[in-house]
């Protein structure tokens, strides 16, 4: 069962241009929702998160949108970079213990053309 | 800085044979994570460690073993080999219950 759903698989856009990549959870005890970036051959790499209790979270270019009602949340990148260009991974994550799990989405590979 | 360094980069081993990933890091972190990456099913965990002394299953472990040898190491250990295990593999580190996970660069392991 995959709790949390990723959108698009893949996604082209021009240097200059908006990113925007959907996610979508089941599971309401989520209470963290971090986004991580990830460039070939190298491992994910925290890019920004957000708890629950706010709808919008911006750092730079980059903005998560977050609907707790529609169980939603998007990651924006605004004035896309070729430098952007990499793996993008949705995840939520809930507390078990002592331990945070980590529920990741399937991935968005963007591709930022000159 | 080193941070997350995992052993190997590159394996290839033959069906049945058996093999140990190393992975330690350097953060002084409690938790210790081991997910495997393969195309279209993103990140899935296969066993974590959330403190020293302590190791549980996560959502794939069946075909693999893990030993946290002390705080700073934490091992995957595959026992026999299977096609169905190529994938890239990522140890991971984490203050105990902190959200922010900490990754390697990763093993790719080809089991022919």
């Amino acid at each position: 069962q995959q709790q949390v759903k990723q959108s698009p698989q893949s996604l082209i856009v021009q240097k200059g241009g908006i990113s925007i990549i959907n996610c979508a959870y089941e599971n309401t005890a989520f209470d963290y929702f971090p986004w991580y970036q990830q460039f070939p051959g190298k491992g994910p790499a925290l890019l920004i998160a957000i708890r629950p209790d706010v709808s919008e979270k911006k750092e730079g270019r980059f903005t998560i949108s977050f609907n707790k009602s529609a169980k939603q949340f998007s990651l924006h990148i605004m004035d896309s970079q070729p430098g952007d260009s990499a793996t993008y991974f949705c995840a939520a994550s809930k507390r078990s213990g002592g331990y945070q799990k980590v529920t990741f989405g399937t991935g968005t590979k963007l591709q930022v053309i000159p | 800085n080193a941070g997350v360094t995992q052993t190997p980069k590159f394996q290839v081993l033959k069906t049945g044979q058996s093999m140990t990933l190393q992975c330690a890091q350097d953060m002084n972190h409690n938790s210790m994570y081991w997910y495997r990456q393969d195309p279209g099913m993103g990140l899935r965990l296969i066993y974590y460690s959330a403190s020293e002394g302590t190791t549980d299953k996560g959502e794939v472990p069946n075909g693999y073993n893990v030993s946290r040898l002390n705080k700073r190491e934490f091992s995957l250990r595959l026992e026999s080999a299977a096609p169905s295990q190529t994938s890239v593999y990522f140890c991971a580190s984490s203050v105990m219950g902190n959200t922010e996970a900490f990754f390697g660069q990763g093993t790719r392991l080809t089991v022919v």
